[in-house]
């Protein structure tokens, strides 16, 4: 069946360190993958979004890795703040195209 | 601009009473529309989704049941309540189109069933 997944469920970093979340994904036939924000007692938001004719697209402090040959999608955080504390969420789209398929999350702890 | 109206907030509710979760969206016509729920510590299950007034579609078996009476309307209901229907309730909507774009949550109704 269709998963979304996460290495790992927590990620603490120091602020102005670098993060990585990363995630793995099972539908081969997904072609679109997205980054969600979710802040605590809050809905997700989106961060970035990419297409599986790319493998990396860059935002603001940013940058979502695609390798479609492993199936794996990451998410890079430049110099994390304490305000990127949250739960990371991967989605890609499901078998019919037509809704979005959710991983477990990452916590993501920034410390100063 | 678009907004998405969840409520309520917060519900507890008993075991076996029923329930109806209300969800609108302004700004925007023909969304699609879609309800998720996450369990404490865990991550987004998606319920249902419908494309269009009528056009409901269900991802898992459960003791829930949405409607679309209205194009930017979506009810999710159930007769009666079970514990492990609790939970974090998602409303999200997105532009029409044969792929689902950009998910614009609502701010959430936490179901606490006792």
């Amino acid at each position: 069946g269709e998963s979304v997944g996460l290495h790992l469920p927590t990620l603490s970093v120091q602020e102005g360190d670098n993060s990585i979340i990363n995630c793995a994904y099972s539908n081969s036939a997904s072609d679109y993958f997205i980054w969600y924000k979710q802040e605590s007692g809050k809905g997700p938001q989106f961060i970035i979004d990419i297409r599986s004719n790319m493998d990396k697209r860059q935002g603001q402090r940013v940058t979502v890795l695609l390798n479609k040959t492993v199936k794996h999608l990451s998410l890079q955080i430049a110099a994390t703040q304490p305000g990127d504390s949250a739960v990371y969420f991967c989605a890609e789209t499901n078998q019919a195209g037509t809704a979005l398929i959710f991983g477990k999350g990452t916590t993501l702890s920034v410390s100063s | 601009s678009q907004t998405i109206h969840q409520w309520p907030a917060t519900l507890v509710q008993p075991v076996g009473s029923p329930l109806s979760l209300e969800c609108t969206v302004e700004g925007t016509s023909n969304p699609n529309l879609y309800w998720y729920r996450q369990a404490a510590g865990r991550g987004l299950q998606l319920l249902f989704y419908s494309i269009g007034i009528g056009q409901i579609s269900s991802e898992v078996p459960q003791n829930l049941s949405a409607s679309r009476p209205q194009d930017r309307q979506f009810i999710l209901s159930s007769k009666k309540l079970l514990l492990s229907d609790s939970g974090f309730y998602l409303c999200a909507w997105s532009v029409l189109d044969s792929r689902p774009g950009e998910l614009f949550f609502g701010e959430g109704s936490r179901l606490t069933v006792l």
